[in-house]
């Protein structure tokens, strides 16, 4: 099983409304990290979360980790085209090497204009 | 500051063929870690090296796969032997340091490996 569950699979939203990716693990997580896909290009880098509790907000997008450490959620307000790509979780996981992150396997975000 | 770079970006291989995929980490940088994404997958770690060592190969298949992060130059991840298995995106990240809490990788844009 998947270690790391990502939802929803895929996501389509009309342009300027809300949304929330959510990311779940059995374990509790030593880290957390948010990054961005777009088709044929590599991650880039959105926040990390370490402490539970936790939340984090870049422009519109704001990054929560719950207390137990083991859920996540990504919030995007007023959502725009620019947006869209595969948003994937990534986790220090206990088991793993510390440096060995464990992905899930992405939610695909469209946003129609 | 240029970031993490990898070449080439596309690769095409015939089975039976080798696959040399290329990443210079971000400049400071000395940890590199490979990762493949299968099609309809996640990303799944497949090595880690620091400058001429591999600290953790686990994620490799045994066979026919090799990584190695010489004193000069890119960090080579190599497969001989290539079956259509392999197609997959290589992503190749980078970091300062390593190990939690602190792990942020910076990752390069991805060899995609098409074995025909």
């Amino acid at each position: 099983s998947q270690e790391l569950e990502q939802s929803p699979q895929s996501l389509i939203v009309q342009e300027g409304k809300n949304l929330t990716i959510n990311c779940t693990s059995s374990k509790t997580l030593y880290g957390l990290y948010w990054y961005k896909q777009k088709y044929g290009e590599g991650l880039i880098f959105l926040m990390m979360l370490q402490k539970g509790g936790e939340e984090k907000s870049h422009e519109k997008i704001t990054a929560k980790l719950d207390e137990k450490k083991q859920q996540s959620s990504l919030h995007i307000t007023a959502s725009q085209p620019s947006h869209a790509g595969i948003y994937l979780c990534g986790a220090d996981l206990p088991g793993a090497g510390s440096y060995q992150l464990t992905f899930g396997k992405g939610t695909k975000l469209s946003v129609i204009p | 500051n240029a970031g993490v770079m990898q070449n080439p970006r596309h690769l095409v291989r015939r089975r039976g063929q080798e696959a040399r995929l290329r990443c210079s980490p971000m400049k400071g940088h000395s940890h590199v870690y490979w990762y493949r994404q299968l099609p309809e997958e996640g990303l799944k770690f497949m090595v880690y090296l620091q400058k001429e060592n591999i600290i953790d190969e686990s994620g490799m298949p045994k066979e026919r796969f090799s990584a190695e992060f010489p004193k000069e130059g890119p960090s080579i991840l190599r497969i001989q032997q290539v079956v259509r298995g392999d197609s997959a995106a290589y992503f190749c990240a980078s970091s300062p340091n390593s190990g939690s809490p602190y792990n942020e990788q910076f990752f390069g844009p991805g060899t995609r490996l098409t074995v025909l």
